[in-house]
């Protein structure tokens, strides 16, 4: 079955230092792979998605990600973590065809230390 | 551009009394539909999916039930609520179209509901 693993619940990092939140995935094939951002209350934003191509995606707030294939990882980077980055995250993932069902990990909550 | 609305935001209802939280997509046709339940620290489950109308797939056994009346409207709704349905319930869209924004899901702000 179809999965997504979030494994940090989690992080803590100080304001200024770098933070990489990781995404595993378990899927038949390369599935479409995104990353999302929620603030308290709020529906998820959309920061980046992979679809194909180069496998260093860019992200609007700064934030990228990088596809392992052979590591089935999606791993969201950023290099300077800002107070206002404080948020839940969540890696997603759907398949390339047929029903278009998107599966989401448990989400990674970063607490940004001032 | 493309909008999509929930209501209501907030909802504090009885145990065994009903529900119906609403959905509404604008600026697209034919879009993909989809209801989340989101409780803590379960992440995102999705529990709905529609791609047209009277077009339901259920993913999770429930006593909650979905339909669509329309192409834009997706509604959710439950007969007599339990106390684990409580949770905050996300509505989103997905374009069946090309474009950049295809095969993107975007999501609507949410609708907590409470069950006491």
């Amino acid at each position: 079955a179809q999965s997504v693993t979030q494994p940090d619940i989690h992080i803590t990092v100080s304001e200024g230092a770098s933070l990489e939140l990781r995404c595993n995935y378990s899927y038949g094939a390369t599935p479409y792979l995104f990353w999302y951002v929620q603030s308290p209350g709020q529906g998820l934003q959309l920061l980046l998605k992979y679809f194909s191509g180069d496998t260093l995606v860019q992200g609007i707030k700064g934030f990228e990600a990088e596809f392992k294939r052979s590591q089935s990882s999606f791993n969201l980077r950023k290099p300077s973590v800002h107070w206002s980055d404080a948020a839940e995250y969540f890696c997603a993932v759907v398949g390339l065809s047929g029903t278009y069902k998107y599966i989401f990990g448990t989400g990674t909550r970063l607490k940004v230390l001032a | 551009s493309q909008t999509i609305h929930q209501w209501p935001a907030t909802l504090v209802q009885p145990v065994g009394s009903p529900l119906s939280l609403e959905c509404t997509v604008e600026g697209t046709s034919n879009p993909n539909l989809y209801w989340y339940r989101q409780a803590a620290g379960r992440g995102l489950q999705l529990l709905f999916y529609s791609v047209g109308i009277g077009q339901i797939s259920s993913e999770v056994p429930q006593n909650l039930s979905a339909s669509r009346p329309q192409d834009r409207q997706f509604i959710l709704s439950s007969k007599k609520l339990l106390l684990s349905d409580s949770g905050f319930y996300l509505c989103a869209w997905r374009t069946s179209g090309g474009g950049s924004g295809a095969n993107v899901l975007t999501f609507g702000a949410g609708s907590r509901l409470t069950v006491l």
